[in-house]
């Protein structure tokens, strides 16, 4: 059974930083593309970006809106992928899905909440 | 950065068929965007239902069908059922980047 699992998430001022993990499990981890997508309170789904793997040698892909801010890695021993996040702004909260989406593979975690306030 | 459009409010009746759509501001909508398409359900995590244009998953209702109409990618629902009243997200792939539409709320009512 596919699982991925986040975790990091919290209360953070704006100018801190954040780093979210990710945990899979149930597939082999180091074949596949990693996503952070993420969800403003009433809103709606916004693709923060993502890592390939290293058959594309590990390229990571980034909104506009977190472009120089947020930076994805990923770990293949550990099967876990992070997305570190600098330079928070209040426009940052929100709930952080990490989800595995390429062709058959259409899987979502749970979401971790990350709230920018002061 | 494209911006994706999505039809923000529709409504179905009970057993009949709707077509949500899904635009870019850069062109038509090819089966190079891959699209997908997503359901979300109030205080539920996304449930991927079609991925590269037209192809279900395996635990996708076979009432929901995805093509490209018009210059745009479809999601089709066929025979809707008060379960399926929810928010759905397009997904494309735009020069490498990925964006998402801004969702329609479907009503079956």
């Amino acid at each position: 059974e596919v699982q991925l699992v986040e975790s990091g998430g919290g209360l953070v001022q704006p100018g801190g930083s954040l780093r979210l993990s990710c945990a899979a499990s149930g597939f082999t981890f180091s074949d596949h593309f990693m996503d952070w997508v993420r969800q403003a309170p009433g809103k709606g789904l916004e693709w923060v970006g993502r890592t390939k793997n290293k058959a594309y040698n590990y390229i990571t892909e980034y909104a506009a809106s977190v472009k120089g801010r947020f930076t994805i890695s990923r770990d293949d021993s550990k099967n876990s992928v992070y997305l570190h996040m600098n330079s928070l702004k209040i426009e940052d909260t929100a709930v952080y899905y990490c989800a595995m989406i390429r062709g058959v593979m259409g899987y979502w975690g749970q979401g971790t909440l990350v709230t920018v306030s002061s | 950065q494209a911006v994706v459009t999505q039809e923000p409010s529709l409504t179905v009746s009970p057993g009949g068929t709707v077509t949500l759509t899904c635009g870019s501001s850069t062109g038509a909508v090819t089966s190079d965007h891959f699209p997908y398409w997503f359901q979300q359900k109030p205080g539920q995590v996304p449930r991927t239902l079609i991925y590269d244009t037209s192809n279900r998953h395996s635990w996708t209702p076979a009432r929901f069908s995805g093509s490209l109409l018009g210059g745009k990618a479809a999601l089709t629902l066929s025979g809707a059922q008060p379960d399926d009243e929810a928010d759905y997200y397009c997904l494309l792939s735009c020069s490498g980047a990925r964006v998402f539409g801004g969702g329609t709320k479907l009503t079956v009512l």
